[in-house]
């Protein structure tokens, strides 16, 4: 069935700070890939997606590249802030369609340290 | 423009009984899914429901039950609550067809109702 794994966390890095989330993903067909970030306290947040291979997905300065040859959807983000702790989900539709089944990965706790 | 709303925010049931959630969709959005979210763990897709229908339901056992009404709302019923129960349920919703106002088919998650079973 289809899956997703990602990067065992905690993560703490230092303000400024250069990130990375590896994610990887199984899946048959084209499924379109997500990042989802949780805040305290709060419900999921869609970050940034991408629906097709190479397409690259960014918001806020976070970056993820659909790589169907690796099929990979890491996460990047050049300058990290306190703001930016929480925890990441990567997530994927299988059929391609974000208002369908999402199958989400472990998550991955960020901590931004000043 | 009020998001997904949930109702209760936390509840405290006890094993064997039944529980029952709510959920209000995003204004313009149609279809209503549910997730279970353990600690520590990604949520799991429990269903999603779109015109009163069951459309598409995860790996969860018929305990796990729902419904939909004519304004869209949602509830998720669970009944011979056990332990392994104790998690926090999200609802999210979307719209099955963009249009102008909705153009994207993103689901949008409510902040979560935390269950605890004793």
């Amino acid at each position: 069935g289809d899956s997703v794994t990602q990067m065992e966390g905690p993560v703490t890095l230092s303000e400024e700070a250069f990130l990375t989330i590896n994610c990887t993903y199984t899946a048959t067909g084209y499924p379109s890939l997500f990042w989802y970030v949780q805040y305290p306290g709060e419900g999921l947040q869609l970050l940034l997606k991408a629906t097709k291979a190479d397409d690259k997905g960014s918001n806020k300065g976070f970056e993820a590249t659909y790589r169907k040859e690796t099929t990979s959807f890491h996460l990047e983000k050049g300058s990290v802030q306190v703001s930016d702790s929480a925890v990441y989900f990567c997530a994927l539709s299988a059929r391609g369609l974000g208002n369908e089944k999402l199958t989400f990965g472990t998550g991955t706790r960020l901590t931004i340290i000043p | 423009d009020a998001g997904v709303t949930q109702s209760p925010t936390h509840l405290i049931k006890t094993r064997g009984q039944q529980v029952t959630l709510r959920c209000s969709p995003k204004s313009g959005h149609d279809t209503v899914s549910w997730y279970q979210q353990a600690l520590g763990q990604g949520p799991q897709f429990i269903f999603q429901y779109y015109e009163e229908e069951e459309r598409q339901r995860g790996n969860f056992p018929d305990r796990f039950s729902g419904h939909q009404f004519p304004n869209y709302s949602s509830e998720l019923n669970v009944n011979a609550l056990w332990l392994g129960d104790s998690a926090l349920y999200l609802c999210a919703s979307s719209s099955r067809h963009p249009t102008p106002r909705n153009p994207t088919v993103e689901q949008f998650f409510g902040p979560g109702t935390r269950l605890t079973v004793l």
